[in-house]
């Protein structure tokens, strides 16, 4: 099976602009979490989406949002960018609840200027 | 507070050296226990899991963790580093539909 697929790879962007990332899990998974990864908070859980429906939230602003499509794919956007949202943005996948491992997209590295 | 904690930031090993990265967890009842490792420029893969049962997991790659419920702890141990172990090494819980990480261990691998 082909792992979990991220797109754009690299992205930068301008303070006050939104981007959207993309996600596309291992066949057959139905859940999808997205990560935030910087150097000072490390990787923080942004949220998860599960069979189309947000399943469990972090604790961000109401500037990050994410969606799920009906063949599992996910994308997640961030609408007006600050350069504190410049991070390692990480994708996972997994075919089932709280103890079922998560595989993990090589991520989009975002930089905002 | 319900918190995954390493305490070390970097850890610096020979070749050849054992290695253990301590993870302690503080969560009202046993949570799903994984250990995942981060190479630079790549996503997560994971290296080991734990739910329940023998205490001491088997991984990939020669790693192994053992659970100890008194002390709330899942360390990580090889016996033997290799150079290609030099990464990021993250350790996580799995409590109510999402997973919550460590800060990570930054391995160096001195030749």
């Amino acid at each position: 099976k082909a792992g979990v697929t991220q797109t754009p790879r690299y992205l930068i962007k301008t303070r006050g602009q939104q981007v959207t990332l993309s996600c596309s899990p291992i066949s057959g998974h139905r859940s999808v979490s997205w990560y935030q990864q910087t150097p000072g908070q490390g990787l923080q859980f942004l949220f998860e989406y599960f069979s189309e429906t947000q399943r469990n939230k972090g604790n961000f602003p109401g500037r990050f949002s994410g969606r799920q499509f009906s063949n599992s794919r996910s994308e997640m956007n961030v609408s007006t960018l600050e350069l504190g949202d410049s991070a390692l943005y990480l994708c996972a996948s997994r075919d089932g609840g709280p103890g079922v491992e998560q595989y993990f997209g090589p991520g989009t590295r975002l930089t905002v200027t | 507070a319900q918190s995954v904690t390493q305490p070390d930031i970097h850890i610096t090993v020979s070749e050849g050296a054992s290695l253990e990265l301590r993870c302690n967890y503080s969560y009202g009842a046993t949570p799903y226990l994984f250990w995942y490792v981060q190479s630079p420029g790549q996503g997560l893969q994971l290296l080991l899991k734990y739910f329940s049962g023998d205490t001491l997991v088997q991984g990939i790659k020669g790693f192994e963790a053992e659970f100890k419920r008194s002390q709330s702890s899942f360390n990580l141990r090889k016996p033997s580093v290799h150079w290609s172990d030099a990464a990021e090494y993250f350790c996580a819980v799995g409590v109510n539909n999402d997973m919550r990480f460590g800060a990570g261990t930054r391995l160096t691998v001195k030749p």
